[in-house]
């Protein structure tokens, strides 16, 4: 069963607009991960957040993350139309011998209009 | 450097036939991941391996699915008798390591069961 679940499920802004993304997840946590898809394409990975951490920067994304809430937000400033992709937030929780085990959400739909 | 190779990149067959996807994986990468991606959903695991060990099988549907990774490297994911239901997206993942080790997406392959 996915335990992450992205929120909006479509999003649709204007070119230089920023986008906000939405991630609840419902047990603890090790990490959580963001991912990009392109349609036809595979993931690619996007930034990565500890537990322990509440928010993080790379270039034009920042995540954040509350633990006391169970959830996760992917902001994408000044969005350009190369940005239009389906975004995916992927739980992480530590399984039997130390391995990981990424569970991942439904995805937001992001597009954006020139 | 080359990033996870996966093929067919789109196979159509009939109910019943069976069918095989190959991946990959980045050189030096030693846990492996088949995901099913249902449309509009997000990836769900069916097997990871360590080299050449499944390690983590419980979500491939063993009656019908089999998957191998011959001395660790490329693996291949077979799926006989293919069922209406099958129809997806596979993904082929690696890592190396598992802990909080980023996974790299192949493209996928598009099945489409008639």
């Amino acid at each position: 069963s996915q335990q992450g679940e992205e929120d909006p499920q479509a999003l649709s802004i204007q070119e230089g607009e920023n986008a906000t993304m939405n991630c609840s997840y419902k047990t603890s946590i090790n990490n959580l991960q963001w991912y990009r898809q392109n349609s036809g394409r595979g993931l690619v990975h996007l930034i990565l957040i500890r537990s322990n951490e509440r928010e993080k920067h790379s270039g034009r994304l920042r995540v954040t993350l509350d633990t006391s809430k169970k959830s996760s937000s992917l902001l994408i400033t000044a969005s350009r139309a190369a940005d239009t992709a389906s975004y995916f937030c992927a739980t992480v929780k530590l399984i039997i011998q130390g391995a990981q085990k990424l569970v991942f959400g439904q995805g937001t739909r992001l597009t954006i209009n020139p | 450097e080359a990033g996870v190779v996966q093929s067919p990149r789109y196979k159509i067959i009939e109910k019943k036939q069976p069918v095989a996807f190959w991946c990959n994986p980045i050189s030096g990468h030693n846990t492996l991941y088949w995901y099913r991606q249902n449309l509009g959903q997000g990836p769900e695991l069916l097997i990871r391996y360590e080299n050449e060990e499944a390690v983590d099988d419980s979500q491939l549907p063993k009656d019908r699915f089999s998957a191998e990774r011959l001395k660790g490297v490329d693996s291949t994911l077979k799926i006989q008798p293919a069922e209406l239901g099958d129809s997806a997206v596979y993904l082929c993942a690696s890592s190396l390591g598992t802990l909080e080790k980023t996974q790299y997406f192949g493209p996928g392959t598009r099945l489409l069961v008639l």
